[in-house]
Protein backbone atom coordinates (compact mmCIF):
# COMPACT_ATOMS: atom_id res chain seq x y z
CA UNK A 1 0.00 0.00 0.00
CA UNK A 2 1.61 3.64 -1.02
CA UNK A 3 1.59 5.36 2.45
CA UNK A 4 3.64 8.76 3.49
CA UNK A 5 4.46 8.55 7.01
CA UNK A 6 5.91 11.77 8.98
CA UNK A 7 7.71 11.83 12.33
CA UNK A 8 7.61 14.11 14.70
CA UNK A 9 4.06 14.29 14.20
CA UNK A 10 4.93 17.66 16.90
CA UNK A 11 8.01 19.45 17.86
CA UNK A 12 8.91 22.51 19.88
CA UNK A 13 11.96 24.23 19.71
CA UNK A 14 13.97 27.33 20.73
CA UNK A 15 14.18 30.13 18.57
CA UNK A 16 18.02 30.05 16.47
CA UNK A 17 18.17 26.19 17.06
CA UNK A 18 18.10 23.61 14.11
CA UNK A 19 15.52 20.81 13.56
CA UNK A 20 15.10 18.09 11.63
CA UNK A 21 11.65 16.46 10.12
CA UNK A 22 11.61 13.19 8.50
CA UNK A 23 9.69 11.05 5.82
CA UNK A 24 9.26 8.10 5.13
CA UNK A 25 7.58 6.65 2.09
CA UNK A 26 6.43 3.73 0.61
CA UNK A 27 5.26 5.21 -2.96
CA UNK A 28 6.24 3.04 -6.03
CA UNK A 29 6.92 3.65 -8.39
CA UNK A 30 8.49 7.04 -7.25
CA UNK A 31 8.49 10.06 -9.55
CA UNK A 32 9.25 13.05 -7.21
CA UNK A 33 9.12 14.28 -3.73
CA UNK A 34 7.97 17.77 -2.17
CA UNK A 35 8.00 19.40 1.37
CA UNK A 36 5.05 21.96 1.59
CA UNK A 37 4.61 24.51 4.60
CA UNK A 38 1.39 25.53 5.63
CA UNK A 39 1.06 28.14 7.96
CA UNK A 40 -1.91 28.16 10.44
CA UNK A 41 -5.38 29.43 8.00
CA UNK A 42 -3.54 29.38 4.72
CA UNK A 43 -2.98 26.74 2.00
CA UNK A 44 0.15 24.87 1.68
CA UNK A 45 3.04 26.46 0.04
CA UNK A 46 6.16 24.66 -1.97
CA UNK A 47 9.03 24.70 -0.34
CA UNK A 48 10.99 22.01 -2.38
CA UNK A 49 11.41 19.35 -5.03
CA UNK A 50 13.55 16.77 -5.28
CA UNK A 51 13.20 13.54 -8.35
CA UNK A 52 14.88 10.19 -8.16
CA UNK A 53 18.39 11.47 -8.86
CA UNK A 54 18.49 14.31 -6.46
CA UNK A 55 20.08 13.50 -2.77
CA UNK A 56 19.68 17.15 -1.43
CA UNK A 57 18.03 20.45 -2.43
CA UNK A 58 18.05 23.72 -0.55
CA UNK A 59 15.78 26.90 -0.53
CA UNK A 60 17.21 29.21 2.00
CA UNK A 61 17.71 28.22 5.67
CA UNK A 62 15.00 24.85 4.56
CA UNK A 63 17.54 21.99 3.03
CA UNK A 64 15.74 18.57 2.25
CA UNK A 65 17.36 15.45 1.17
CA UNK A 66 16.25 12.31 0.13
CA UNK A 67 17.35 8.13 -0.05
CA UNK A 68 15.77 6.99 -2.97
CA UNK A 69 17.10 3.59 -1.92
CA UNK A 70 15.60 3.73 1.70
CA UNK A 71 12.80 5.80 0.71
CA UNK A 72 13.18 8.31 3.29
CA UNK A 73 13.42 12.05 2.98
CA UNK A 74 14.23 14.60 5.61
CA UNK A 75 13.89 18.55 5.81
CA UNK A 76 16.07 20.25 7.89
CA UNK A 77 15.88 23.70 9.34
CA UNK A 78 18.84 25.74 10.01
CA UNK A 79 18.69 28.71 12.68
CA UNK A 80 14.72 28.72 13.30
CA UNK A 81 13.05 31.68 13.20
CA UNK A 82 9.34 32.61 14.77
CA UNK A 83 7.79 32.67 11.46
CA UNK A 84 9.12 28.89 10.81
CA UNK A 85 6.27 27.56 13.41
CA UNK A 86 3.75 25.77 10.95
CA UNK A 87 3.22 22.41 9.23
CA UNK A 88 5.22 20.91 7.04
CA UNK A 89 4.01 18.56 4.62
CA UNK A 90 5.56 15.82 2.92
CA UNK A 91 3.79 14.83 -0.54
CA UNK A 92 5.21 11.92 -3.03
CA UNK A 93 4.06 11.56 -6.41
CA UNK A 94 4.37 8.32 -8.42
CA UNK A 95 5.12 8.12 -11.45
CA UNK A 96 1.35 7.42 -12.81
CA UNK A 97 0.63 10.75 -11.41
CA UNK A 98 -0.90 9.92 -8.11
CA UNK A 99 0.38 12.08 -5.15
CA UNK A 100 0.26 10.86 -1.57
CA UNK A 101 -0.03 13.56 1.51
CA UNK A 102 1.80 12.96 4.49
CA UNK A 103 -0.40 14.23 7.43
CA UNK A 104 2.58 16.69 8.30
CA UNK A 105 4.97 17.71 11.26
CA UNK A 106 3.74 20.81 13.18
CA UNK A 107 6.40 22.56 14.37
CA UNK A 108 6.49 25.67 16.94
CA UNK A 109 9.40 27.90 17.26
CA UNK A 110 9.54 29.53 20.62
CA UNK A 111 11.37 32.59 21.65
CA UNK B 1 -1.87 38.22 -10.17
CA UNK B 2 -4.16 37.02 -7.24
CA UNK B 3 -3.19 33.60 -7.59
CA UNK B 4 -6.05 30.89 -6.18
CA UNK B 5 -8.75 32.78 -4.46
CA UNK B 6 -11.12 30.92 -2.18
CA UNK B 7 -14.49 32.47 -0.62
CA UNK B 8 -15.99 32.39 1.64
CA UNK B 9 -13.03 31.94 4.61
CA UNK B 10 -15.03 30.48 7.23
CA UNK B 11 -19.30 28.83 7.14
CA UNK B 12 -21.30 27.12 9.67
CA UNK B 13 -24.60 25.35 7.97
CA UNK B 14 -27.09 22.72 9.32
CA UNK B 15 -27.56 19.66 8.73
CA UNK B 16 -28.99 19.40 5.07
CA UNK B 17 -28.77 22.46 4.21
CA UNK B 18 -26.78 23.51 0.99
CA UNK B 19 -24.04 25.40 -0.09
CA UNK B 20 -21.08 26.26 -2.50
CA UNK B 21 -17.68 26.56 -1.96
CA UNK B 22 -15.96 29.33 -4.91
CA UNK B 23 -12.50 28.47 -6.43
CA UNK B 24 -10.96 30.29 -8.73
CA UNK B 25 -7.55 31.06 -10.21
CA UNK B 26 -6.22 33.83 -12.46
CA UNK B 27 -3.34 31.54 -13.50
CA UNK B 28 -4.78 30.07 -17.02
CA UNK B 29 -4.43 26.56 -15.15
CA UNK B 30 -6.19 23.88 -16.82
CA UNK B 31 -6.04 21.26 -13.61
CA UNK B 32 -8.01 22.34 -10.35
CA UNK B 33 -8.39 20.19 -7.36
CA UNK B 34 -10.64 19.99 -4.23
CA UNK B 35 -9.17 18.68 -1.40
CA UNK B 36 -10.47 18.65 2.20
CA UNK B 37 -8.13 17.95 5.17
CA UNK B 38 -9.03 16.54 8.79
CA UNK B 39 -7.02 16.39 11.69
CA UNK B 40 -4.76 13.50 11.88
CA UNK B 41 -4.96 13.26 8.13
CA UNK B 42 -3.36 13.99 5.15
CA UNK B 43 -5.24 16.08 2.63
CA UNK B 44 -7.37 13.89 0.35
CA UNK B 45 -8.59 14.58 -3.22
CA UNK B 46 -12.23 14.99 -3.62
CA UNK B 47 -12.67 16.21 -7.14
CA UNK B 48 -10.59 17.32 -10.24
CA UNK B 49 -10.71 18.82 -13.67
CA UNK B 50 -8.43 18.98 -16.38
CA UNK B 51 -9.96 21.59 -17.90
CA UNK B 52 -13.19 23.48 -19.00
CA UNK B 53 -16.14 20.84 -19.02
CA UNK B 54 -14.26 17.71 -17.99
CA UNK B 55 -14.04 16.61 -13.87
CA UNK B 56 -13.65 13.51 -12.29
CA UNK B 57 -13.62 11.68 -9.12
CA UNK B 58 -10.94 11.75 -6.28
CA UNK B 59 -10.68 9.82 -3.62
CA UNK B 60 -13.45 11.18 -1.50
CA UNK B 61 -16.32 12.15 -4.18
CA UNK B 62 -19.42 11.21 -1.56
CA UNK B 63 -21.47 14.18 -1.04
CA UNK B 64 -19.97 16.61 -3.22
CA UNK B 65 -20.58 17.78 -6.60
CA UNK B 66 -18.15 19.95 -9.11
CA UNK B 67 -18.80 21.32 -11.97
CA UNK B 68 -16.04 23.19 -14.60
CA UNK B 69 -17.74 25.73 -17.04
CA UNK B 70 -14.71 28.13 -17.45
CA UNK B 71 -10.56 27.53 -17.22
CA UNK B 72 -10.82 29.94 -14.11
CA UNK B 73 -13.55 28.70 -11.85
CA UNK B 74 -14.06 25.70 -10.07
CA UNK B 75 -17.03 25.43 -7.58
CA UNK B 76 -17.56 22.86 -4.89
CA UNK B 77 -21.60 21.87 -3.94
CA UNK B 78 -22.62 20.78 -1.11
CA UNK B 79 -26.15 19.04 -2.02
CA UNK B 80 -27.21 18.20 1.74
CA UNK B 81 -24.80 19.03 4.51
CA UNK B 82 -23.88 16.06 7.50
CA UNK B 83 -21.33 16.68 10.22
CA UNK B 84 -19.24 14.11 8.90
CA UNK B 85 -18.42 17.32 5.89
CA UNK B 86 -16.77 19.69 8.87
CA UNK B 87 -13.50 20.12 7.27
CA UNK B 88 -11.10 22.95 6.15
CA UNK B 89 -11.31 22.69 2.24
CA UNK B 90 -8.85 23.55 -0.03
CA UNK B 91 -8.81 24.02 -3.87
CA UNK B 92 -5.54 23.64 -6.07
CA UNK B 93 -4.13 24.52 -9.56
CA UNK B 94 -1.72 23.84 -12.04
CA UNK B 95 -0.87 24.19 -15.33
CA UNK B 96 -1.10 20.11 -16.06
CA UNK B 97 -2.48 17.47 -14.10
CA UNK B 98 1.05 15.74 -14.16
CA UNK B 99 2.74 16.83 -11.48
CA UNK B 100 5.92 16.78 -12.58
CA UNK B 101 9.00 18.86 -11.48
CA UNK B 102 8.44 21.49 -13.85
CA UNK B 103 4.58 21.80 -12.82
CA UNK B 104 3.72 23.30 -9.50
CA UNK B 105 0.40 22.62 -7.38
CA UNK B 106 -0.29 26.28 -6.06
CA UNK B 107 -3.38 26.35 -3.01
CA UNK B 108 -5.95 28.61 -2.55
CA UNK B 109 -6.08 30.07 1.13
CA UNK B 110 -9.09 27.27 2.49
CA UNK B 111 -12.83 27.80 3.94
CA UNK B 112 -13.23 26.41 7.00
CA UNK B 113 -16.73 24.58 6.81
CA UNK B 114 -18.46 23.86 10.23
CA UNK B 115 -21.73 21.30 9.73
CA UNK B 116 -24.27 21.05 12.79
Amino acid sequence: KNQVEQSPQSLIILEGKNCTLQCNYTVSPFSNLRWYKQDTGRGPVSLTIMTFSENTKSNGRYTATLDADTKQSSLHITASQLSDSASYICVVTSTGNQFYFGTGTSLTVIP
Amino acid sequence: NAGVTQTPKFQVLKTGQSMTLQCAQDMNHEYMSWYRQDPGMGLRLIHYSVGAGITDQGEVPNGYNVSRSTTEDFPLRLLSAAPSQTSVYFCASSSTKYLAVYNEQFFGPGTRLTVL
